[in-house]
């Protein structure tokens, strides 16, 4: 069966530091990947998707930045956090041409401070 | 045209009765429309969809209506129970594209 792992499931992180969230599925191959965001009262926010690796399409511009070095392995990045890119970060996969929608981690809980 | 209206914000239910969360879609090309269930701290789980050649899809306690010439569906949740309490996301998508497309969410409260 598929699974997908998400880590830390939390972090604080002072303003201005680096950020590296990891993303990986075990029990698949060739899935598509999405990262996504969750702030208060703003709902689902796709951030960047992959379906394939090193192919990244970013839906919204920010501070942050994703890549996709293996398959079932894709990364969140920032170089300088901000105190705005707080939130509860999501990964989730599906299957392309399946319609049996997106299966999602855990999350992290990220803290800028 | 990719958005996706959810209403209401948050619901307060009793034990027993009937929640249901609308949603209206602008995009016409979309054909397919599942819910989310999210609880606290965890992500979001698929519960249920449904596709537009349907008007009616019925799992458990749980129910969606379709009324595609209104481009609107909406989430039923028959004798809500307390562990029903969860946010609840509706999302859309069309053939060819892998993204869903999700409203803001719906917080409901079941109160025992």
């Amino acid at each position: 069966s598929q699974t997908i792992h998400q880590w830390p499931a939390t972090l604080v992180q002072p303003v201005g530091s680096p950020l590296s969230l990891e993303c990986t599925v075990e029990g698949t191959s060739n899935p598509n990947l999405y990262w996504y965001r969750q702030a208060a009262g703003r709902g689902l926010q796709l951030l960047f998707y992959s379906v394939g690796i090193g192919q990244i399409s970013s839906e919204v511009p920010q501070n942050l930045s994703a890549s996709r070095p293996q398959d079932r392995q894709f990364i969140l990045s920032s170089k300088k956090l901000l105190l705005s890119d707080s939130g509860f970060y999501l990964c989730a996969w599906s299957f392309t041409g399946d319609r049996g929608g997106y299966t999602f981690g855990s999350g992290t809980r990220l803290t800028v401070v | 045209q990719q958005q996706v209206k959810q209403s209401p914000q948050s619901l307060i239910v009793q034990k027993g009765g009937i929640s249901i969360i609308n949603c209206a879609y602008e995009n016409t090309a979309f054909d397919y429309f599942p819910w989310y269930q999210q609880f606290p701290g965890k992500g979001p789980a698929l519960l249920i969809a449904i596709r537009p050649d349907v008007s009616e899809k019925k799992e458990g306690r749980f129910t969606i209506s379709f009324n595609k010439s209104a481009k609107q569906f909406s989430l039923h949740i028959m004798d809500s129970q307390p562990g029903d309490s969860a946010t609840y996301f509706c999302a859309g998508s069309q053939g060819g594209s892998e993204k869903l497309v999700f409203g803001k969410g719906t917080k409901l409260t079941v109160n025992p």
